[in-house]
């Protein structure tokens, strides 16, 4: 499975977009890239998916560039609640088995 | 959307005995199941990848005779913590996964705090 890179922190606030971008140089063409947002003392839960260019939803936006070495997850207008720590997984969607969390990106959010 | 439990969501055990948490799909069957753990301020770490049916399949480095997987149905997984000591002191986090394919497809449970005195 593809190793994912991400930075340790981010600081935000309130009102302004965030921007979490995630390395994953060896992804496999059969690898789609998916986030996860976890708060303290929960497990995971789904943000968004995708396999290349942009995909969107209700609450966020996912870039990946052409050669899908790296994705970018986008949250508009943060507010206090969206402080957690953002994990970037890749794996291959379709013969998918496990996979492994890296370090994850905590986002600090202030007012 | 698809949810999955756990239970309890948080016990302290003494040194020595065991503790078992359960992991439940309540709206789907969930064909294999996962499960992590994770100490404080660091990324979870999976543990084994549970089959139902068969036997769980454990990574490198977790006892499996200390960490007892039972997948007896499609909606239940449980995870046994055997002879249990302080370090055994972590958050396990339990998913589900539905179907053959999809990332998407996997739904984790809220967590068990686990605290070994």
């Amino acid at each position: 499975l593809a190793k994912t890179t991400q930075p340790i922190s981010m600081d935000s606030y309130e009102g302004q977009e965030v921007n979490i971008t995630c390395s994953h140089n060896n992804i496999a063409t059969n690898d789609y890239i998916t986030w996860y947002q976890q708060f303290p003392s929960q497990g995971p839960r789904f943000i968004i998916q995708g396999y290349k260019t942009k995909v969107t939803n209700e609450v966020a936006s996912l870039f990946i560039p052409a050669d899908r070495k790296s994705s970018t997850l986008s949250l508009p207008r943060v507010s206090l609640s969206d402080t957690a720590v953002y994990y970037c997984l890749v794996g291959d969607r379709d013969n998918f088995n496990k996979f492994y969390f890296g370090s994850g990106t905590k986002l600090n959010v202030k007012p | 959307g698809a949810v999955v439990s756990q239970h309890p969501s948080w016990v302290i055990c003494k040194s020595g005995t065991s503790v078992k948490i359960e992991c439940r799909s309540l709206d789907f069957q969930a064909t294999t199941m996962f499960w992590y753990r994770q100490f404080p301020k660091q990324s979870l770490m999976l543990m084994a990848t549970s089959n139902e049916g068969s036997k769980a399949t454990y990574e490198q480095g977790v006892e499996k005779d200390k960490f007892l997987i039972n997948h007896a149905s499609l909606t239940l997984s449980t995870l046994t913590v055997t002879s249990a000591h302080p370090e055994d002191s972590s958050f396990y986090i339990c998913s589900a996964k539905t179907g053959t394919s999809g990332l998407r497809e996997q739904y984790f449970g809220p967590g068990t705090r686990l605290t070994v005195t």
